[in-house]
């Protein structure tokens, strides 16, 4: 069974510093993706980033950077430089085989603050 | 903008009662897909519908249906509504099954 796990609950950052949030995951397939989405407040869900598991190089999105690290099975979301605008909760979530379904991680809360 | 359209927005509704909620996904996408966000159980996959076919099945209860339909766009049929139900459903859609999911804005569920 896949599993994706997202051990904070809830983050504070600063303004303008970089801040990562984890996420670690379990499948036993080969071919797998893993993808991040942003929940704001108003509560659609934004795609951020992607990352397939033949990619070598780690994905990158603007200020979004994902750090893949395949042995560890860990996805984690690098926010560089964060903006009041950040605040949300962020969900990992993961493609397997077939494609036809993501599943997702209990999310982190994330707070920008001045 | 996504570019994937819902709708309600919201929807409020009586126990034992019946909804439709409808998606239409971006132009060119050929699967649906539809979750269920709650505060309890998080975000489930329900159903994934790829060019009119039904794929996949996740944790969709026997009292919900879904469909696509020729032109692309999909309804889920919520019956027999019980409180647990409310919930916000997100519909999503992707060109390819192994490509990034692109989500509504969700319709919100609220049975009363």
């Amino acid at each position: 069974a896949q599993k994706i796990t997202q051990t904070q609950p809830g983050m504070f950052v600063q303004e303008k510093e970089a801040v990562t949030l984890d996420c670690t995951y379990d499948t036993s397939d080969q071919s797998y993706g893993l993808f991040w989405y942003k929940q704001p407040s108003s509560g659609e869900m934004i795609f951020l980033i992607y990352q397939g598991s033949y990619d070598e190089q780690n994905a990158t999105e603007g200020r979004y950077s994902l750090n893949f690290q395949k042995a560890r099975k860990s996805a984690n979301l690098v926010i560089s430089a964060s903006q009041l605008g950040d605040s949300a909760m962020y969900f990992c979530a993961m493609r397997t085989g077939g494609g036809n379904k993501l599943t997702f991680g209990t999310g982190t809360q994330l707070k920008v603050e001045l | 903008d996504s570019g994937v359209t819902q709708t309600p927005k919201h929807l409020i509704t009586a126990t034992g009662q019946r909804v439709t909620l409808r998606c239409s996904p971006r132009s060119g996408d050929l699967s649906v897909y539809w979750y269920q966000q709650s505060l309890d159980q998080g975000l489930q996959f329900l159903i994934h519908y790829y060019n009119g076919e039904e794929r996949a099945k996740g944790n969709i209860l026997e009292r919900f249906s879904a469909q696509q339909f020729p032109d692309l766009h999909s309804e889920l049929n919520l019956s027999s509504l019980e409180l647990g139900d409310s919930a916000l459903y997100f519909c999503a859609s992707s060109v390819d099954p192994r490509n990034e999911q692109f989500f509504g804005p969700g319709t919100r569920l609220t049975v009363l």
